[in-house]
């Protein structure tokens, strides 16, 4: 079936980075583009941005230029999303999903990065 | 950017209520907004799409309308498994945004 499964749980210390993995599998990876979002504890869901898997354009909302990067590997059918500079306030559950209207509309488990002293 | 507003932020509902969740864009959207389920601990769920449009697979007290830049997700006959927080998403200009959410909890 048509699923995006994420890589496990993440704690990290200020100012570190870190890479999530988001894997497609059911469908053609290069048919839709692949967004990432995220959700601080207890808050709602924020877009950060999409990358084209087909030519890997990307586009990221501005609050995350210049410290997330979104990658991918069309060979494994896998998005990466990496933030540096790691603050306490990103501390959150990350989303790898389709959102696009025509594509399947899933979303990964989703990935907690813990960031602690 | 294009901002979402909901309306109410949350609600209490009992079996079988019809509930009306509305999202309003800051300007034109057109008809690109989807709605989305997400329940404690899980990723968000695709309901609707294009304002109007049923994810295949939703059940069908599930709909979506559209008046202007005001958007409204319709529960006909609420069930025990709708109970959770409701999400809308513009995808109409980058950057996408959400909405701040609804949540439905029991009477």
């Amino acid at each position: 079936q048509v699923q995006l499964v994420q890589s496990g749980a993440e704690v990290k210390k200020p100012g570190a980075s870190v890479k999530v993995s988001c894997k497609a599998s059911g469908y053609t990876f290069t048919d839709y583009y692949l967004h990432w979002a995220r959700q601080a504890p207890g808050q709602g869901l924020e877009w950060m941005g999409w990358i084209n898997p087909n030519n890997s354009a990307t586009n990221y909302a501005q609050k995350f230029q210049g410290r997330v990067t979104v990658t991918r590997d069309t060979s494994i059918s896998t998005s990466y999303m990496e933030i540096s500079s790691l603050r306490f306030d990103d501390t959150a559950v990350y989303y790898c999903a389709t959102l696009a209207p025509s594509g399947p509309g899933v979303w990964g488990q989703g990935t907690l990065v813990t960031v602690s002293s | 950017d294009i901002q979402l507003t909901q309306s109410p932020s949350s609600l209490s509902a009992s079996v079988g209520d019809r509930v009306t969740i509305t999202c309003r864009a800051s300007q034109d959207i057109r008809s690109g907004l989807g709605w989305f389920q997400q329940k404690p601990g899980k990723a968000p769920k695709r309901l609707i799409y294009d304002a109007s449009r049923l994810q295949s697979g939703v059940p069908s007290r599930f709909s979506g309308s559209a008046s202007g830049t005001e958007f409204t997700l319709t529960i006909t006959s609420l069930q025990p498994d709708d109970f959770a927080t409701y999400y809308c998403l513009q995808y109409s200009n980058s950057p996408f945004t959400f909405g701040p959410g609804t949540k439905v909890d029991i009477k």
